[in-house]
């Protein structure tokens, strides 16, 4: 099956502890992302990749780190976790051969906590 | 920059009713456009999309079309069922996959 998958599902941590959410993709696609859902605000972008060794800041990247060592995998590194970034946290990957018009595909979120 | 702005929700139906979701938009270029839904607990998921002005986008008995003079997308459904509760979210892509969200429309539907 096609999926997007992230883990974990819910995690609460304390300010400082740096932990690390995983995604990984089973589509053979080029372009990940990473968002952030807050009430009001709709999705927000964290940081992007092209591709392999290719990655980008989106709107809301401080406090944020990716690496893209494998076409697969996607992982969102919080090396200091705050409250503010307490929030709900997708994954999102897509193919870029068909250019603006190809959807993407989310995995099913990450609930993130930080005390 | 690109923007994308919805109603505001939540809004709440009775089941049968007829559903209209606002959503206009502001892009440079051609920008393609889509409604994704997510359902509780879940990640969003692809509802419909349209890449071309007039084009009709259509999925589950929803519709919206694609209004290039009006720069609008507004997601529509003749009779929700309860199982239609969800929260519906307009996007625009202008290229690259840079992907702009508007903030959601929460939908009840009651028995």
């Amino acid at each position: 099956e096609a999926q997007v998958t992230q883990n974990p599902r819910y995690l609460i941590t304390v300010t400082g502890k740096k932990l690390t959410v995983t995604c990984s993709q089973n589509m053979n696609h080029e372009y990940m992302s990473w968002y952030r859902q807050d009430p009001g605000l709709g999705l927000r972008q964290i940081y992007y990749s092209m591709n392999v060794e290719v990655t980008d800041k989106g709107d809301v990247p401080e406090g944020y780190k990716v690496s893209r060592k494998e076409k697969r995998n996607f992982p969102l590194i919080l090396e200091s976790p705050s409250p503010n970034q307490t929030s709900l946290y997708f994954c999102a990957s897509t193919t870029v051969g068909t250019g603006k018009n190809s959807p993407l595909h989310f995995g099913n979120g990450t609930r993130l906590t930080v005390t | 920059g690109n923007s994308v702005t919805q109603m505001e929700g939540p809004v709440t139906l009775s089941e049968e009713a007829f559903l209209t979701i606002n959503c206009t938009y502001t892009a440079t270029g051609y920008p393609s456009l889509f409604w994704y839904v997510q359902y509780p607990g879940e990640g969003l998921q692809l509802l419909l999309k349209a890449t071309k002005a007039d084009d009709k986008g259509s999925n589950k008995g929803f519709e919206a079309t694609y209004r290039k003079e009006t720069t609008s997308f507004h997601l529509e459904k003749g009779s929700v069922q309860v199982s239609d509760s969800a929260v519906y979210f307009c996007a625009l892509s202008g290229g690259y996959q840079k992907v702009t969200f508007g903030t959601g429309t929460k939908l009840q539907v009651i028995p």
